[in-house]
């Protein structure tokens, strides 16, 4: 089973749409959680990080960590074009490994 | 300017013709890490340092080899390369792993192709 497993769209939404991506995890030890994006042919940003369970807030995007169901998703709010890239889950493990979603790849159209 | 710089962009080799890809970064980040991207499969970490002269294996670290001797790099080195290594590459540096060094730097990438 693999550390972490990501929904793997792709995702196409009209501009201002809701958009939801979600993760699952597998070890219930994980305690850092990530979300990454990812523009065509460049490296991976860090868009949000949190430690633990609930909602964390950051403007337009809302991360959200269910650790009784191992489960993490990235709400995007009034989605723009500008937001269309690859989203990426993290974890990080108490070993100072990192595990990366493979990617949910969305289209926001004007 | 705050960066991890990665070269070459693109390579194109032969199969069992040792390569490296070098890695830089000029944050003074005590974490550095390597990782292949592959279609469906995500990115996946090769290896990882916490310090200098400190190495560990990552989810993948078959064909590879790193080596830390100094803090700002930390070159790829595949020996002898195959065609499954053909992939887009990055490294990626961080203050500290972990207690709020999460957010990584990326590079730019380096596209391998091995023949």
């Amino acid at each position: 089973q693999k550390e972490v497993e990501q929904d793997p769209g792709p995702l196409s939404v009209p501009e201002g749409a809701i958009v939801s991506l979600n993760c699952t995890y597998s070890n219930s030890a994980f305690q850092y959680f990530m979300w990454y994006r990812q523009y065509s042919r460049k490296g991976p940003e860090l868009l949000m990080y949190t430690y633990s369970s609930g909602n964390k807030e950051d403007g337009r995007f809302t991360a959200q960590v269910d650790k009784s169901s191992k489960y993490i998703s990235l709400f995007i709010r009034d989605s723009q074009p500008s937001d269309s890239a690859t989203y990426l889950c993290a974890i990080l493990d108490n070993f100072n490994k990192f595990y990366f979603g493979s990617g949910t790849k969305l289209n926001v159209k004007p | 300017e705050a960066q991890v710089t990665q070269n070459p962009r693109y390579l194109i080799t032969v199969t069992g013709k040792k390569l490296t890809v070098t890695c830089s970064q000029n944050m003074n980040h005590e974490y550095m890490s390597w990782y292949r991207q592959d279609p469906g499969l995500g990115l996946r970490q090769i290896y990882y340092s916490m310090n200098v002269e400190v190495t560990d294996k990552g989810d993948v670290p078959e064909g590879y080899k790193v080596s830390r001797k100094e803090k700002r790099n930390f070159p790829l080195i595949l020996e002898s390369p195959s065609p499954n290594q053909t992939s887009l590459y990055f490294c990626a540096s961080s203050s500290n792993a972990g207690g709020g060094g999460e957010k990584l730097f990326f590079g730019s990438g380096t596209q391998l192709s091995v023949l």
